[in-house]
């Protein structure tokens, strides 16, 4: 299986703050990668496909980047509905697996 | 738009079947790949498995020996059992399509997910 690691695992920031979370996969997978935004008691929500193709209806604060093994989800200025947990996700190859997700707090 | 609504008993006794059903609507179940994905309280996503309209299945090595998913076209429904379970697999299930493309990708959308605990 690819093993996705996530960094930070939490984060603190402000509204207006510029962040930044990485996913790292233990092996290339070819821009197969996606990120999806979860507020408690909520399913998952697609933002971005192909590592950075935004999902229809989300906002173009939202972007993605990378290439082989390392990409990067930015949120360029947050707003109060973006604080949530993220995660992202490969589909290089069966199974496909998650990040450990990264939880984006209120400082 | 396609919904998806998972259903079943949210409680099951140890050593048990879990059994849930997810009914499609808005669209078509053709076409697509149809995944079960569970959550434990706190902890991350893991995927259980998939199956295609046409029937064909694949599960995560980590659960095959305990997990069947089936297909209803008629229904616009798959399901997922889950056998000789233990508190371990307590957690959220949620159901979700993935196109392919041609093979399955990233999953959207998702069903709102049900909680199924594992207790006596």
């Amino acid at each position: 299986d690819i093993q996705m690691t996530q960094s930070p695992s939490s984060l603190s920031a402000s509204v207006g703050d510029r962040v930044t979370i990485t996913c790292r996969a233990s092996q290339g997978i070819s821009n197969s990668l996606a990120w999806y935004q979860q507020k408690p008691g909520k399913a998952p929500k697609l933002l971005l496909y192909a590592a950075s193709r935004l999902e229809s209806g989300v906002p173009s604060r939202f972007s993605g980047s990378g290439s082989g093994t390392d990409y990067t989800l930015t949120i360029s200025s947050l707003q109060p509905e973006d604080f949530a947990t993220y995660y992202c996700q490969q589909y290089y190859s069966t199974p496909p697996t998650f990040g450990q997700g990264t939880k984006l707090e209120i400082k | 738009q396609v919904q998806l609504q998972e259903s079943g008993p949210g409680l099951v006794k140890p050593s048990e079947t879990l059994s849930l059903t997810c009914t499609v609507s808005g669209g078509s179940i053709s076409s697509y790949y149809w995944s079960w994905i569970r959550q434990p309280p706190g902890k991350g996503l893991e995927w259980i498995g998939y199956i295609y309209y046409s029937g064909s299945t694949n599960y995560n090595p980590s659960l095959k020996s305990r997990v069947t998913i089936s297909v209803d076209t008629s229904k616009n429904q798959f399901s997922l059992k889950l056998s000789s379970v233990t508190a371990a697999d307590t957690a959220v299930y949620y159901c979700a399509r993935q196109k392919g493309d041609p093979d399955p990708n990233w999953f959207d959308p998702w069903g709102q997910g049900t909680l199924v605990t594992v207790s006596s």
